[in-house]
């Protein structure tokens, strides 16, 4: 089993681009998760799904996009990068009815 | 307001030595907590949680809801612990809230 799979590993954005993260998971978990983790700071969520074709909104979802149309993916999407977007973004899933997470390998994003 | 607190960035200690990583955390109802560990270049991973009062790779950490504290400890540090550190909470809609991590580092 790859468990939560990446991609890209790096990318680097000019200003005003846009680009989709690409989550994927083979452990057949409802909930996946989007979050990003800044320099010395804690993870914050992003959005999150509890199942395909539910999605909703986390701490900081401003600027971000997400659907789910399988169980096994979860994209995000930023329509107009913009230099606050840089951060390392990491998705993860959750295994019910326990509440810890999984999480995939990051995806490390800088936007000038 | 849920809240986790993990008071040190950095910790340095020689190999051998014991360790105890802080955490602190603000919940009204009853806490479930996690310690989560990345090592340098792989992705974060479950270490452990209180639930299961476990111990993995020599840690242990207990829930103190008088201090509302869950510290990590180990009682003698090896130089592969070296790594982030990160406690989270669960809170009732089944998210984790996160603290902002402890860089450890294991001196030789």
């Amino acid at each position: 089993n790859a468990g939560v799979t990446q991609t890209p590993k790096f990318r680097i954005l000019k200003i005003g681009q846009s680009m989709t993260l690409q989550c994927a998971q083979d452990m057949n978990h409802n909930y996946m998760y989007w979050y990003r983790q800044d320099p010395g700071m804690g993870l914050k969520l992003i959005y999150y799904s509890v199942g395909a074709g539910i999605t909703d909104k986390g701490e900081v979802p401003n600027g971000y996009n997400v659907s789910r149309s399988t169980t096994e993916d979860f994209p995000l999407r930023l329509e107009l990068a913009a230099p606050s977007q840089t951060s390392v973004y990491f998705c993860a899933t959750r295994r019910e009815p326990l509440g810890e997470q999984y999480f995939g390998p990051g995806t490390r994003l800088t936007v000038t | 307001a849920q809240r986790v607190t993990q008071p040190e960035k950095l910790l340095s200690v020689f190999k051998g030595a014991p360790v105890e990583l802080k955490c602190n955390y603000s919940y009204s109802g009853s806490p479930e907590l996690f310690w989560y560990v990345q090592y340098s270049r792989q992705r974060l991973q479950l270490l452990l949680r209180h639930i299961s009062r476990e111990s993995i790779k020599g840690f242990t950490a207990d829930l103190n809801k008088g201090e509302t504290s869950f510290h990590l400890k180990k009682p003698f540090a090896q130089e592969e612990d070296s790594a982030m550190y990160y406690c989270a909470l669960l809170d009732s809609n089944y998210q984790l809230i996160w603290g902002a991590g402890t860089k450890l580092i294991i001196k030789p």
